[in-house]
């Protein structure tokens, strides 16, 4: 079973929907979860991080953590085609380390 | 905002030959680390590297291989040795700013690597 799982897609949604992405950790003693943005060419860049369970806002950026299904969520508010980018779950099991998933690519047509 | 540089940006080498790609801070980070993402995959940690003292590797990662060293706070090398076609990668450099939000990593622009 890999550490960090996210669907590769591609997300397709229509400019102004609400984008869902979605990851799930096997690690439970993981305390730490980032969502990076990473466009093609580019490097990650980091959007938002979340350490205790519920809901952290940050502009269109909501980010949803549950620790006891072991998943973490990343909602896009009014999607626009700048969003279109692969969109990196990382998870931190300990040690001063992150562990990332393959990423999930947006599409956001206009 | 931070600021995290890497030399050289992308590169063509001859397989045999070894590549020192240099990674600079602006400010003091208490972490640095290298990563490799390989066409089409996600990012995997090669090492921690430690200031003073040997990197830490992560499985499957040697120093034979990678040899890393970091003189100071703001100033890391990471060399892919001997390289092969399998070793032509993107390579990153992550760090770890004190003060900030615990854990929270940012990466350099990356150095592209094509081994022929």
């Amino acid at each position: 079973q890999k550490e960090v799982e996210q669907n590769s897609g591609p997300l397709s949604v229509p400019e102004g929907a609400i984008a869902s992405l979605n990851c799930t950790y096997s690690d439970r003693v993981s305390q730490s979860f980032f969502w990076y943005r990473q466009y093609s060419g580019k490097s990650p860049e980091l959007i938002m991080s979340i350490y205790s369970n519920g809901d952290k806002e940050d502009g269109r950026f909501t980010a949803q953590l549950n620790k006891a299904s072991q998943y973490v969520s990343l909602l896009i508010r009014d999607s626009q085609p700048s969003d279109s980018a692969t969109y990196l779950c990382a998870v931190n099991p300990g040690f001063q380390k992150l562990v990332f998933g393959t990423g999930t690519r947006l599409l956001v047509s206009p | 905002s931070a600021v995290i540089s890497q030399k050289p940006s992308r590169d063509i080498c001859q397989r045999g030959t070894s590549l020192t790609i240099q990674c600079q801070v602006d400010s003091q980070v208490t972490m640095m680390f290298w990563y490799r993402q390989q066409p089409g995959q996600s990012l995997t940690l090669i090492a921690t590297a430690n200031q003073g003292s040997e990197a830490t590797y992560e499985s499957g990662f040697v120093i034979d291989k990678f040899p890393i060293s970091r003189p100071n706070l703001t100033f890391s090398t990471l060399t892919v040795s001997n390289m092969s076609p399998e070793d032509s990668s993107i390579y990153l450099c992550s760090v770890e700013y004190p003060g900030r939000a615990q854990e929270t990593q940012y990466f350099g622009p990356g150095t592209r690597l094509l081994v022929l």
